[in-house]
């Protein structure tokens, strides 16, 4: 199985909403990331957690937390969203991190922010 | 972390050879070149990546010259379902977590 899956496909919010996606991967890979991916741009990194340790935050706003239960899933918890955080939210594994193993994406999920 | 530049977007006619180039001038010695391909509303798709020379895969090839300030995605026969956006990254791979920016990307557009 060479799949990173993400729930939901598409998520409609408001701006008092709590909502949550999440990605979920069985490849037994130890390192998973958060990207945002605005229209016609390129994925921007948000979040790197490392054997279910985050490692970097991209100085991303507490609106957006993430939370690494297990190995095998990743979730991100989103609160007070504005409408400019409408975007495709990308989720990553990859081996290790660090090393040359290569990142394996989601097909995201398409958050709109009303 | 080095930053990347790429033609903003290329046309192609299928059945051609198609390459694109990706500048990096203060590429670090650690640092490798990796390419995704990514289709309209899907996550991006590896491709090929590599350190020095050239690298070859069922999909595509990669050639780094040696100063390695540049390197260039090959793909050979294009078809239609080519048509995508193509994304060179450069990144510390060595590193106690692994970090990359995506760049702007090349849209290709194949042609029939």
């Amino acid at each position: 199985d060479t799949e990173v899956t993400q729930t939901p496909k598409h998520l409609v919010m408001g701006m008092t909403n709590k909502k949550s996606l999440k990605c979920e991967q069985h490849m037994g890979h130890r390192a998973m990331y958060w990207y945002k991916q605005k229209a016609k741009k390129p994925p921007e990194l948000m979040f790197v957690y490392s054997y279910e340790k985050l490692s970097i935050n991209e100085s991303v706003p507490s609106r957006f937390s993430p939370e690494c239960p297990n190995s095998s899933l990743l979730n991100l918890h989103l609160h007070a969203l504005q409408p400019e955080d409408s975007a495709l939210y990308l989720c990553a594994s990859s081996p290790l991190a660090g090393g040359t193993e290569t990142q394996y994406f989601g097909p995201g999920t398409r958050l709109l922010v009303l | 972390l080095a930053k990347t530049t790429q033609p903003i977007s290329m046309d192609s006619y299928e059945g051609q050879e198609v390459n694109i180039t990706c500048s990096h001038n203060n590429i670090a010695t650690n640092d490798y070149i990796t390419w995704y391909q990514q289709f309209p509303s899907q996550g991006p798709r590896f491709i090929i990546q590599g350190y020095k020379t050239k690298v070859t895969n069922e999909v595509a090839s990669l050639f780094i010259p040696a100063d390695r300030k540049s390197s260039t995605l090959s793909l050979p026969r294009v078809s239609l379902s080519d048509t995508a956006v193509y994304y060179c990254l450069v990144g510390d791979l060595s590193g106690g977590y692994q970090k990359v920016t995506f760049g702007t990307g090349t849209k290709l557009q194949v042609i029939p």
